[in-house]
């Protein structure tokens, strides 16, 4: 099946800077990858998603990039806001698959004010 | 209305009862999943309906019985559950990938509903 491995596991950074997350996949058939964001108390909340044939999707503050060679996908957070405090899993998966969703490990993410 | 309603919001329960969790969607979404999420852990899948038909279980205690009456509603039938069974229960919709529609888009989870099993 899918290895899914997220780093890192914590991330603290100044407000106002940049955050990267990076998640690998072990699975070359894969061909959607999305970010999910979960805050306290919630469930996970899509906030951004690739799909193979793109290399990088910007929505605002947040872009996610894909190396499919290299398998792996990262979301970059910019102008990190206190809001963005979260924690933060991707879920790369297949089309073909019978709508399997597997999460990685997750990233907590912190921002000092 | 892109939301996913889930029944109860806390439920607290004992090990020899029977209790039921709803899922509700209107997205028409065809794909419906319930997912078990334990603290500081990602969520876990358990079951996935594909057009109101079980298509995964992923090896789930019989415990745990989920059922789509239709394809707007998910309940997951709980019985003799263990104490170790206590989590956030977390269902979700998405379109079911189908030879129209080829591209897939993300999940819409609900907000859960957090089970305590005494």
């Amino acid at each position: 099946g899918e290895n899914v491995e997220q780093h890192p596991s914590t991330l603290s950074v100044q407000e106002g800077d940049s955050a990267v997350i990076k998640c690998t996949y072990s699975d070359s058939a894969s061909n959607y990858f999305p970010w999910y964001k979960q805050e306290l108390g919630k469930g996970p909340q899509l906030i951004i998603d690739i799909r193979s044939n793109v290399g990088e999707k910007k929505d605002q503050r947040i872009a996610v990039t894909l190396n499919k060679t290299a398998k792996h996908f990262s979301l970059h957070i910019t102008e990190t806001q206190p809001e963005d405090s979260a924690v933060y899993f991707c879920a790369p998966s297949r089309h073909s698959s019978a709508s399997k969703i597997i999460f990685g490990s997750g990233t907590r993410l912190s921002i000092r004010p | 209305d892109t939301e996913v309603t889930q029944t109860p919001k806390h439920l607290v329960m004992g090990m020899t009862n029977k209790k039921s969790l709803k899922c509700e969607q209107h997205m028409g979404h065809r794909a419906m999943y319930w997912y078990k999420q334990k603290a500081k852990k990602p969520p876990e899948l358990m079951f996935v309906y594909s057009y109101e038909k079980l298509s995964i279980n992923e090896s789930v205690p019989s415990r745990f019985s989920p059922e789509c009456p239709n394809s707007s509603l998910l309940n997951l039938h709980l019985h003799a559950l263990q104490p170790e069974d206590s989590a956030l229960y977390l269902c979700a919709s998405s379109q079911a990938p189908s030879r129209e529609r080829l591209m897939r888009i993300g999940a819409f989870f609900g907000q859960g509903t957090r089970l305590t099993v005494v």
